[in-house]
């Protein structure tokens, strides 16, 4: 399968403080990559789509300026958590889907701590 | 948000012996079902994706069936070992590639 990696996979940081997870898909393109977040308990949600070229788009309830994602090449989505806080402790996973067939590969994720 | 819901919750077997798992899913608007497979520390892996009702698939020991119409899929391990033992994921497609998801059936296989 495809390989998705995940940087850095986790970080503990204070609050108000910006951080900046990074999504790469090593062995293929993707023009559009998945963020999702995880908190205890519940399901991955996604959060954002990451559009390479063009403006991510965000679901309902993702603040769009605290969540920044850039898709800088077709191989790299950058999430960035600006003026972290506590309530922004979660897991966070991006994924790819390649431009054949239905499949989608996940990253490992990135366990974020905000003190 | 769609409604997905995977039962049980947790399980726990006997190496050898056989499990099954449930997922059920809205029954409009379906595009596809995939099942991933994710250990801890690892990135979930993918086991199948589903699209047609009554599709079955198999890879190895693992089996899954769909039946859309009612909005369920099964997943099937066959002879668990210890190495199955992983969170088993489902997500929901509508169309559009993002997935709605479940919150997981955490399966641990005892020696």
């Amino acid at each position: 399968g495809a390989v998705v990696s995940q940087h850095p996979s986790w970080v503990i940081c204070k609050s108000g403080t910006s951080v900046k997870i990074e999504c790469r898909s090593l062995d293929f393109q993707a023009t559009t990559m998945f963020w999702y977040r995880q908190f205890p308990k519940q399901s991955l949600m996604l959060m954002a789509t990451s559009n390479e070229g063009s403006k991510a788009t965000y679901e309902q309830g993702v603040e769009k300026d605290k969540f920044l994602i850039n898709h800088a090449s077709l191989t790299l989505s950058t999430l960035t958590v600006t003026s972290a806080h506590p309530e922004d402790s979660s897991f966070y996973i991006c994924s790819a889907p390649r431009s054949s067939g239905n499949e989608q590969f996940f990253g490992p994720g990135t366990r974020l701590t905000v003190l | 948000i769609l409604n997905v819901e995977q039962s049980p919750q947790s399980l726990h077997v006997q190496e050898g012996d056989s499990t099954n798992f449930t997922c059920s899913f809205p029954s409009s608007n379906f595009y596809a079902l995939h099942w991933y497979r994710w250990e801890t520390a690892k990135s979930p892996e993918a086991l199948f994706v589903m699209t047609l009702n009554g599709d079955e698939k198999k890879k190895g020991r693992i089996s899954a069936t769909l039946n859309t119409k009612e909005g369920y899929s099964y997943l099937y391990i066959k002879g668990s070992q210890p190495e199955d033992s992983a969170t088993y994921l489902c997500a929901f497609r509508t169309g559009a590639n993002n997935l709605f998801f479940g919150t997981g059936t955490r399966l641990t296989v005892i020696p």
